[in-house]
Protein backbone atom coordinates (compact mmCIF):
# COMPACT_ATOMS: atom_id res chain seq x y z
CA UNK A 1 0.00 0.00 0.00
CA UNK A 2 1.55 3.25 -1.34
CA UNK A 3 1.99 5.59 1.68
CA UNK A 4 2.96 9.05 1.84
CA UNK A 5 3.62 10.88 5.06
CA UNK A 6 4.13 14.71 5.32
CA UNK A 7 5.26 16.42 8.79
CA UNK A 8 7.20 19.48 9.77
CA UNK A 9 4.20 21.90 9.84
CA UNK A 10 3.57 24.35 11.92
CA UNK A 11 3.37 27.93 13.13
CA UNK A 12 5.82 30.18 12.04
CA UNK A 13 6.72 34.08 11.65
CA UNK A 14 6.67 36.22 8.51
CA UNK A 15 10.76 35.76 7.21
CA UNK A 16 11.53 32.65 8.68
CA UNK A 17 12.04 29.18 7.26
CA UNK A 18 10.34 25.72 8.34
CA UNK A 19 11.38 22.20 6.06
CA UNK A 20 8.97 20.40 5.55
CA UNK A 21 9.58 15.99 4.97
CA UNK A 22 7.66 13.30 3.30
CA UNK A 23 8.05 9.89 4.25
CA UNK A 24 7.25 7.61 1.36
CA UNK A 25 6.65 3.72 1.40
CA UNK A 26 4.62 1.18 -0.29
CA UNK A 27 6.50 1.99 -3.65
CA UNK A 28 10.16 1.94 -4.67
CA UNK A 29 10.28 5.32 -4.53
CA UNK A 30 13.76 6.22 -6.46
CA UNK A 31 11.43 5.31 -9.70
CA UNK A 32 9.03 8.30 -9.73
CA UNK A 33 9.27 11.93 -9.34
CA UNK A 34 7.40 13.67 -6.46
CA UNK A 35 5.41 16.97 -6.14
CA UNK A 36 4.48 19.20 -3.76
CA UNK A 37 1.21 20.92 -3.71
CA UNK A 38 -0.55 23.32 -1.76
CA UNK A 39 -4.34 24.47 -0.82
CA UNK A 40 -4.19 27.87 1.34
CA UNK A 41 -7.41 27.89 3.27
CA UNK A 42 -10.79 27.76 1.48
CA UNK A 43 -8.52 28.33 -1.90
CA UNK A 44 -8.19 25.68 -4.35
CA UNK A 45 -4.82 23.38 -5.60
CA UNK A 46 -1.70 25.14 -6.06
CA UNK A 47 1.57 23.31 -7.88
CA UNK A 48 4.50 23.91 -5.77
CA UNK A 49 7.66 22.03 -6.77
CA UNK A 50 8.48 19.29 -8.57
CA UNK A 51 12.25 16.80 -8.40
CA UNK A 52 12.28 13.94 -11.06
CA UNK A 53 13.64 10.37 -9.63
CA UNK A 54 17.33 11.55 -9.84
CA UNK A 55 17.02 15.04 -8.81
CA UNK A 56 18.05 16.02 -12.24
CA UNK A 57 15.01 18.01 -13.16
CA UNK A 58 13.38 20.24 -10.70
CA UNK A 59 10.71 22.81 -11.22
CA UNK A 60 9.13 25.56 -8.85
CA UNK A 61 5.82 27.84 -9.16
CA UNK A 62 6.80 31.49 -9.67
CA UNK A 63 5.00 32.81 -6.32
CA UNK A 64 8.09 30.56 -4.50
CA UNK A 65 10.96 30.71 -6.79
CA UNK A 66 13.98 31.76 -4.91
CA UNK A 67 12.80 30.68 -1.41
CA UNK A 68 11.89 27.03 -1.71
CA UNK A 69 14.15 24.53 -1.97
CA UNK A 70 13.15 20.85 -3.18
CA UNK A 71 15.15 17.84 -2.40
CA UNK A 72 15.24 14.16 -1.90
CA UNK A 73 16.96 11.11 -0.36
CA UNK A 74 16.57 7.98 -2.27
CA UNK A 75 18.14 6.01 0.49
CA UNK A 76 15.47 7.19 3.00
CA UNK A 77 12.35 7.61 0.74
CA UNK A 78 12.10 10.78 1.64
CA UNK A 79 11.07 14.30 -0.04
CA UNK A 80 12.02 17.24 1.35
CA UNK A 81 10.96 21.63 0.82
CA UNK A 82 12.95 24.02 2.52
CA UNK A 83 10.58 26.99 3.00
CA UNK A 84 12.64 30.36 3.56
CA UNK A 85 11.34 33.96 3.72
CA UNK A 86 7.98 33.00 4.48
CA UNK A 87 5.52 34.87 3.45
CA UNK A 88 1.76 35.05 5.14
CA UNK A 89 0.48 33.97 1.79
CA UNK A 90 2.32 30.85 1.94
CA UNK A 91 -0.25 29.52 4.45
CA UNK A 92 -1.55 26.32 3.39
CA UNK A 93 -1.90 22.78 4.14
CA UNK A 94 1.23 21.29 2.17
CA UNK A 95 0.58 18.18 0.40
CA UNK A 96 3.32 15.36 -1.05
CA UNK A 97 2.01 13.58 -4.18
CA UNK A 98 4.12 11.05 -6.27
CA UNK A 99 3.81 11.22 -9.83
CA UNK A 100 3.14 8.39 -11.79
CA UNK A 101 4.75 7.14 -14.90
CA UNK A 102 1.51 6.85 -17.13
CA UNK A 103 0.79 10.60 -18.13
CA UNK A 104 2.31 12.03 -15.36
CA UNK A 105 -1.02 12.33 -12.81
CA UNK A 106 -0.38 12.74 -9.38
CA UNK A 107 -1.67 9.05 -8.37
CA UNK A 108 -1.16 9.06 -4.49
CA UNK A 109 -1.30 11.77 -2.23
CA UNK A 110 -0.45 12.63 1.43
CA UNK A 111 -3.15 13.89 4.18
CA UNK A 112 -1.04 16.94 4.66
CA UNK A 113 0.85 19.20 6.70
CA UNK A 114 -0.39 22.44 7.49
CA UNK A 115 1.76 25.46 7.57
CA UNK A 116 0.69 29.03 9.04
CA UNK A 117 2.63 32.01 8.84
CA UNK A 118 2.03 34.67 11.42
CA UNK A 119 3.10 36.88 13.66
CA UNK B 1 3.37 29.25 -17.36
CA UNK B 2 0.28 28.21 -18.12
CA UNK B 3 -3.19 28.24 -16.78
CA UNK B 4 -6.19 26.14 -16.52
CA UNK B 5 -9.73 27.91 -16.24
CA UNK B 6 -12.77 25.62 -14.70
CA UNK B 7 -16.08 26.39 -14.17
CA UNK B 8 -16.19 27.50 -10.54
CA UNK B 9 -19.60 25.67 -9.57
CA UNK B 10 -21.90 23.37 -11.15
CA UNK B 11 -24.89 21.66 -10.04
CA UNK B 12 -26.66 17.79 -11.47
CA UNK B 13 -29.58 16.34 -10.77
CA UNK B 14 -29.15 13.06 -8.97
CA UNK B 15 -29.06 10.46 -11.39
CA UNK B 16 -28.02 12.91 -14.24
CA UNK B 17 -25.38 13.23 -16.40
CA UNK B 18 -23.18 16.21 -15.66
CA UNK B 19 -20.06 17.33 -17.28
CA UNK B 20 -17.34 19.21 -15.88
CA UNK B 21 -14.60 21.42 -18.65
CA UNK B 22 -11.28 22.40 -17.83
CA UNK B 23 -9.34 24.59 -20.93
CA UNK B 24 -5.73 25.55 -21.04
CA UNK B 25 -3.17 25.81 -23.80
CA UNK B 26 -0.82 23.00 -21.97
CA UNK B 27 -4.24 20.39 -22.96
CA UNK B 28 -3.44 20.62 -26.60
CA UNK B 29 0.09 18.62 -25.60
CA UNK B 30 -0.90 16.38 -22.79
CA UNK B 31 -3.58 15.03 -21.29
CA UNK B 32 -5.55 15.90 -18.10
CA UNK B 33 -5.66 14.16 -14.89
CA UNK B 34 -8.50 15.02 -12.55
CA UNK B 35 -9.17 14.86 -9.11
CA UNK B 36 -12.38 15.05 -6.56
CA UNK B 37 -11.52 16.44 -3.50
CA UNK B 38 -14.10 16.10 -0.55
CA UNK B 39 -14.49 18.31 2.67
CA UNK B 40 -11.10 17.78 5.00
CA UNK B 41 -9.55 15.37 2.60
CA UNK B 42 -6.61 14.84 0.43
CA UNK B 43 -7.47 14.92 -3.51
CA UNK B 44 -7.82 11.51 -5.08
CA UNK B 45 -7.21 10.58 -9.05
CA UNK B 46 -10.07 9.71 -10.69
CA UNK B 47 -9.64 9.64 -14.36
CA UNK B 48 -6.07 10.43 -15.95
CA UNK B 49 -4.53 10.15 -19.51
CA UNK B 50 -6.68 9.90 -22.78
CA UNK B 51 -9.04 7.89 -20.61
CA UNK B 52 -8.14 6.04 -17.82
CA UNK B 53 -9.60 5.51 -13.88
CA UNK B 54 -7.33 4.05 -11.13
CA UNK B 55 -8.34 0.98 -9.49
CA UNK B 56 -11.58 1.24 -6.98
CA UNK B 57 -12.93 4.59 -9.15
CA UNK B 58 -16.21 3.97 -10.36
CA UNK B 59 -16.86 3.56 -14.06
CA UNK B 60 -19.52 6.34 -13.67
CA UNK B 61 -16.58 8.53 -14.30
CA UNK B 62 -14.93 9.23 -17.47
CA UNK B 63 -12.96 11.39 -19.19
CA UNK B 64 -12.03 12.92 -22.94
CA UNK B 65 -10.53 15.73 -24.63
CA UNK B 66 -10.63 17.74 -27.55
CA UNK B 67 -7.91 20.66 -28.72
CA UNK B 68 -7.42 22.90 -25.48
CA UNK B 69 -10.35 21.33 -23.66
CA UNK B 70 -10.38 18.10 -21.26
CA UNK B 71 -13.76 16.92 -19.39
CA UNK B 72 -14.43 15.20 -17.10
CA UNK B 73 -17.96 13.40 -17.47
CA UNK B 74 -20.22 12.02 -14.29
CA UNK B 75 -22.81 9.34 -16.12
CA UNK B 76 -25.36 9.06 -13.22
CA UNK B 77 -24.44 11.64 -10.60
CA UNK B 78 -24.77 9.64 -6.88
CA UNK B 79 -25.17 12.12 -4.05
CA UNK B 80 -21.21 10.55 -2.90
CA UNK B 81 -20.05 12.63 -5.89
CA UNK B 82 -20.82 16.11 -4.82
CA UNK B 83 -16.98 17.77 -4.14
CA UNK B 84 -14.35 20.22 -5.34
CA UNK B 85 -12.98 18.91 -8.90
CA UNK B 86 -9.67 19.75 -10.32
CA UNK B 87 -8.13 19.17 -13.61
CA UNK B 88 -4.28 19.20 -13.99
CA UNK B 89 -1.91 18.80 -16.58
CA UNK B 90 1.66 19.12 -17.46
CA UNK B 91 2.61 22.33 -18.27
CA UNK B 92 4.31 22.95 -22.07
CA UNK B 93 5.67 26.02 -21.27
CA UNK B 94 9.07 27.09 -19.10
CA UNK B 95 9.96 24.57 -16.46
CA UNK B 96 6.65 24.25 -14.23
CA UNK B 97 6.44 20.30 -14.30
CA UNK B 98 2.52 20.89 -13.46
CA UNK B 99 -0.21 23.50 -13.30
CA UNK B 100 -4.01 23.40 -11.92
CA UNK B 101 -7.11 24.59 -13.03
CA UNK B 102 -8.80 26.39 -9.98
CA UNK B 103 -11.50 23.56 -9.27
CA UNK B 104 -15.13 23.13 -10.10
CA UNK B 105 -17.70 22.73 -6.72
CA UNK B 106 -20.20 20.04 -7.93
CA UNK B 107 -23.65 20.02 -6.13
CA UNK B 108 -25.61 16.52 -6.56
CA UNK B 109 -29.16 18.01 -6.18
Amino acid sequence: EVQLVESGGGLVQPGRSLRLSCAASGFTFDDYAMHWVRQAPGKGLEWVSGISWNSGSIGYADSVKGRFTISRDNAKNSLYLQMNSLRAEDTALYYCAKEGLLNWPLDYWGQGTLVTVSS
Amino acid sequence: SSELTQDPAVSVALGQTVRITCQGDSLRSYYASWYQQKPGQAPVLVIYGKNNRPSGIPDRFSGSSSGNTASLTITGAQAEDEADYYCNSRDSSGNHPQVFGGGTKLTVL
